[in-house]
């Protein structure tokens, strides 16, 4: 139990295109999402937390306008970047906080790699 | 935000042997949560291990223990019997417990198994 799906896996897009990435919980309930950025072979720096019917809450130095994430149901969050730019280009995880008995937890998405052109 | 520190960039261990991976944290709460995940190469992040900060008992999954120290504030992984499946990338991670549930990841260890 506690799966977490990302789509898609892999995106090309040109730069100032906007791209959607989503996130589902595929057997529990959601109430929080977390998605993150990784840079080849660094750690995972965590962009903002999503809840569910709620605005998202960015850590210091992301930028919302260009991050936008939307929580409006319990299985899905997703994150769109805006008008792309190749520093853009990242893998982006996503993850939720796990059903109850494994709230302390996190489950996490496949990742998605985005490459801006 | 809390610091976690893995200070090996890149370890490695020969298939059947034991290796210990370091992390160290900064944090200033009585109460919290530690984690070990594997990265393999697909970047699937998956959980090894978990130890609750009120639990004095190290915890064990099979291959893998830990070492934690609280008043060092030391949570080293242990593998004994490496498998080649071992390889990947390790990340230590924190959770505080009393506001919101972020992890705050170090950054990580590339384990190598030799055949």
């Amino acid at each position: 139990g506690a799966v977490v799906s990302q789509h898609p896996s892999w995106v090309i897009c040109k730069s100032g295109t906007s791209v959607k990435i989503e996130c589902r919980s595929l057997d529990f309930q959601a109430t929080t999402m977390f998605w993150y950025r990784q840079f080849p072979k660094q750690s995972l720096m965590l962009m903002a937390t999503s809840n569910e019917g709620s605005k998202a809450t960015y850590e210091q130095g992301v930028e919302k306008d260009k991050f936008l994430i939307n929580h409006a149901s319990l299985t899905l969050s997703t994150l769109t970047v805006t008008s792309a730019h190749p520093e853009d280009s990242s893998f982006y995880i996503c993850s939720s906080r796990g059903p109850s008995g494994r709230a302390n937890e996190q489950f996490f998405g496949p990742g998605t790699r985005l490459t801006v052109l | 935000a809390q610091t976690v520190t893995q200070s090996q960039p890149e370890m490695s261990v020969q298939e059947a042997e034991t290796v210990t991976l370091s992390c160290t944290y900064d944090t200033s709460e009585s109460d919290y949560y530690l984690f070990w995940y594997k990265q393999p190469p697909s970047r699937q992040m998956i959980l090894v291990i978990r130890q609750e900060a009120y639990k004095q008992q190290n915890a064990t999954e099979n291959r893998f223990s830990v070492n934690f120290q609280k008043a060092a504030k030391s949570f080293s992984l242990k593998i004994s019997d490496s498998q080649l499946g071992d390889a990947a990338m390790y990340f230590c991670a924190y959770r505080r417990t009393n506001t919101g549930n972020q992890f705050y990841f170090g950054t990580g260890t590339s384990l190598t198994v030799i055949p």
